[in-house]
């Protein structure tokens, strides 16, 4: 059982390019989530889905775009990196209503 | 809308001595709340979660926390710290009455241990 699982683990991009950070989850959570965490900030909820076909926006969304096409998979994507998306990602999952449980974190740096 | 405060940064004790760590929430409804901890570098592990009942939970590692309807707060406590408690601490309050939910978290809590 792997549980959640993100890649990358680590990832440098340059201002205005995109890309998709993946999570994928095999316990058959309804609900998936994805926050970040920086300095003295705590972890703010970006996007998350309570099932397949319905999201919705979290604490700091801009930026940011998600689906979700099955229920085993969450993924986030960056349209146009900024400097102030260098963060710390995470993904959870849980039933609802249970805690979260969480991936192992992209650390994502934009210069 | 939910919202966490987590009073104290950063706080210091010395190894043994007894810990409390504060946290506040803001829910109109029945909330359901947790504790989380994440040591340097790694991810978060969950310490424990209120979802209805007896007030004081008991969660791993020797914590406890109590839940406090009227203060809206849900403060994490331990007896007696050892140095490998040192790490972050965060509270975090979910929905609990629809199924369109969400967990939000506190800004954490640093702890820092004097052997």
């Amino acid at each position: 059982n792997a549980g959640v699982t993100q890649t990358p683990k680590f990832q440098v991009l340059k201002t205005g390019q995109s890309m998709t950070l993946q999570c994928a989850q095999d316990m058959n959570h309804e609900y998936m989530s994805w926050y970040r965490q920086d300095p003295g900030m705590g972890l703010r909820l970006i996007h998350y889905s309570v099932g397949a076909g319905i999201t919705d926006q979290g604490e700091v969304p801009n930026g940011y775009n998600v689906s979700r096409s099955t229920t085993e998979d969450f993924p986030l994507r960056l349209l146009s990196a900024a400097p102030s998306q260098t963060s710390v990602y995470f993904c959870a999952s849980r039933l609802l209503g249970s805690p979260l449980h969480f991936g192992n974190g992209t650390r994502l740096t934009v210069t | 809308a939910q919202s966490v405060t987590q009073p104290d940064i950063h706080i210091t004790v010395s190894e043994g001595a007894s810990l409390e760590l504060r946290c506040n929430y803001s829910y109109g409804a029945t909330p359901y709340l947790f504790w989380y901890v994440q040591s340097p570098g790694q991810g978060l592990q969950l310490l424990l979660k209120y979802f209805s009942g007896d007030t004081l939970v008991q969660g791993i590692k020797g914590f406890e926390a109590e839940f406090k309807r009227s203060q809206s707060s849900f403060n994490l406590r331990k007896p007696s710290v050892h140095w490998s408690d040192a790490a972050e601490y965060f509270c975090a309050v979910g929905a609990k009455e629809t199924s369109y939910d969400k967990v939000i978290f506190g800004p954490g809590t640093s702890l820092s241990v004097i052997p």
